[in-house]
């Protein structure tokens, strides 16, 4: 019964492709998060949807593009991957995007780009 | 702006010894302050938060924090060790809702047998 789910766990893939990460929770929470984790381990916040709309837009390329078919489901799209794209990107839920609340993370999608 | 210090990017204790990881934050207002922890390639779980109740917070597996608001420091506490500490720990403020979380760069826990 895992709360925030993501597929794949791990993604390698070459220079140019491009690839989709998907991330859904059961917790019922109305807003999700993606998160990118680099090799130093530093968190960085990329896109945060409630109930389906866009509320932070963090200065990520637009090759990258997040997409929330419903507020359970939170999918990121990579287009034209690049070297510098190699992280790993956490997917996160809370409640309503509310001051205080806890986020829940996902085990994290670890992307590799050769 | 809001911004977290981590001070220690790496602390080694040995087992049954107290923790102290130490974090210093700035905001404009009054923050809420988390710790998570992470251990080896997997998500980040929530050990403890403070969102302007009590200062000492108690937390998961017997951590524990302190918000001072006169330091500015946030710092996280657990009076013996055990192995499955060893992780890395995140100092995370946030000051408003819908406004993004902001980690520190992470605390490396070691734990000595």
């Amino acid at each position: 019964d895992t709360a925030v789910s993501q597929t794949p766990k791990y993604l390698v893939t070459q220079m140019g492709n491009d690839k989709s990460i998907k991330c859904e929770q059961n917790l019922g929470h109305d807003t999700m998060y993606w998160y990118k984790q680099d090799s130093k381990k530093f968190l960085k916040i990329m896109f945060s949807y409630n109930n389906k709309e866009l509320i932070i837009n963090e200065t990520v390329p637009n090759r990258f593009s997040p997409k929330s078919p419903d507020k359970a489901h939170l999918n990121l799209h990579i287009n034209s991957l690049e070297l510098g794209d190699s992280a790993v990107y956490f997917c996160a839920s809370s409640q309503d995007g509310g001051f205080g609340e806890t986020q829940y993370f996902g085990p994290g999608t670890r992307l590799l780009v050769l | 702006a809001q911004s977290v210090t981590q001070l220690d990017s790496h602390v080694s204790v040995s087992e049954g010894t107290p923790v102290l990881l130490r974090c210093n934050y700035s905001s404009s207002y009054s923050p809420s302050l988390f710790w998570y922890v992470q251990h080896p390639n997997k998500g980040l779980q929530l050990l403890l938060k403070y969102t302007s109740a009590a200062t000492l917070v108690k937390g998961i597996n017997g951590f524990e924090a302190e918000f001072k608001k006169s330091e500015t420091s946030f710092h996280l506490t657990k009076p013996s060790a055990h192995m499955s500490d060893a992780a890395e720990y995140f100092c995370v403020v946030s000051e408003s809702g819908n406004t993004p979380l902001v980690f520190g760069k992470g605390t490396r826990l070691s734990v000595i047998a």
